[in-house]
């Protein structure tokens, strides 16, 4: 258990719809990253949030947003979702605001777009 | 922008085998290297990390790799894999930008 834990696990939805999904990362963490998962494309960074701001921005659509709240837990908003949105979405967070490169990942949420 | 390649996309042993799995990155300055090791159904944990000092980096169940800074590479080793090294292995670039670049990943299939 690495401490972060996202949910949902898992979620089925159909082209066009929105989603949200959200984050907590460990105790004592102040740093959030987002990143998708899927066959074609490998691991791709989107976005991170340090202590309610953002920091650092990828290969994020312009149909997601994000935030991270004042409790420091982050929500991933996917929107007008098209298939090729189906991926599995990590969230990770490392330690304090360190920039080591070394994150915490949480166990993902797999997206289904029908 | 930095990349990083991974040489092998499927290696499939047998118990006991020594493993090697290749890793390049496109970077020049100065970088964190990781390797993430992702088990079936699980999430990725970190296998080990190499920041400064000594090239050869152990980490855990085994593991180790040799960061080569001329030849840009950062090769992740096992002299003797099991049943339960069957994982995806991610080798990961951080050149301080507040972005970890993965690499593509390798599937290693270990046969009983």
């Amino acid at each position: 258990d690495s401490g972060v834990t996202q949910t949902p696990k898992h979620l089925i939805t159909a082209t066009g719809q929105r989603v949200t999904l959200r984050c907590s990362p460990r105790s004592g963490d102040l740093s959030v990253y987002w990143y998708q998962q899927s066959l074609d494309q490998g691991l791709q960074f989107l976005i991170q949030y340090y202590n309610g701001e953002e920091r650092a921005k990828g290969n994020i659509l312009e149909r997601f947003s994000a935030q991270q709240f004042p409790d420091l837990h982050s929500e991933l908003n996917l929107s007008s979702l098209e298939l090729g949105d189906s991926a599995l979405y990590f969230c990770a967070s490392s330690h304090r605001g360190a920039n080591t490169g070394e994150l915490f990942f949480g166990e993902g949420s797999r997206l289904t777009v029908l | 922008a930095q990349s990083v390649s991974q040489h092998n996309h499927h290696v499939i042993l047998s118990e006991a085998a020594s493993l090697e799995l290749g890793c390049n990155y496109s970077y020049g300055g100065t970088v964190n290297l990781f390797w993430y090791v992702q088990y079936p159904g699980q999430h990725l944990q970190l296998l080990l990390k190499y920041f400064s000092g000594d090239p050869l980096v152990k980490g855990i169940k085994g593991f180790e790799a040799e960061f080569i800074k001329s030849k840009f590479s950062f090769n992740l080793r096992k002299p003797s894999v099991q049943w339960s090294d069957t994982a995806e292995y991610f080798c990961a670039v951080n050149n301080h930008d507040y972005k970890l670049s993965f690499g593509a990943g390798t599937t290693v299939t270990v046969r009983a």
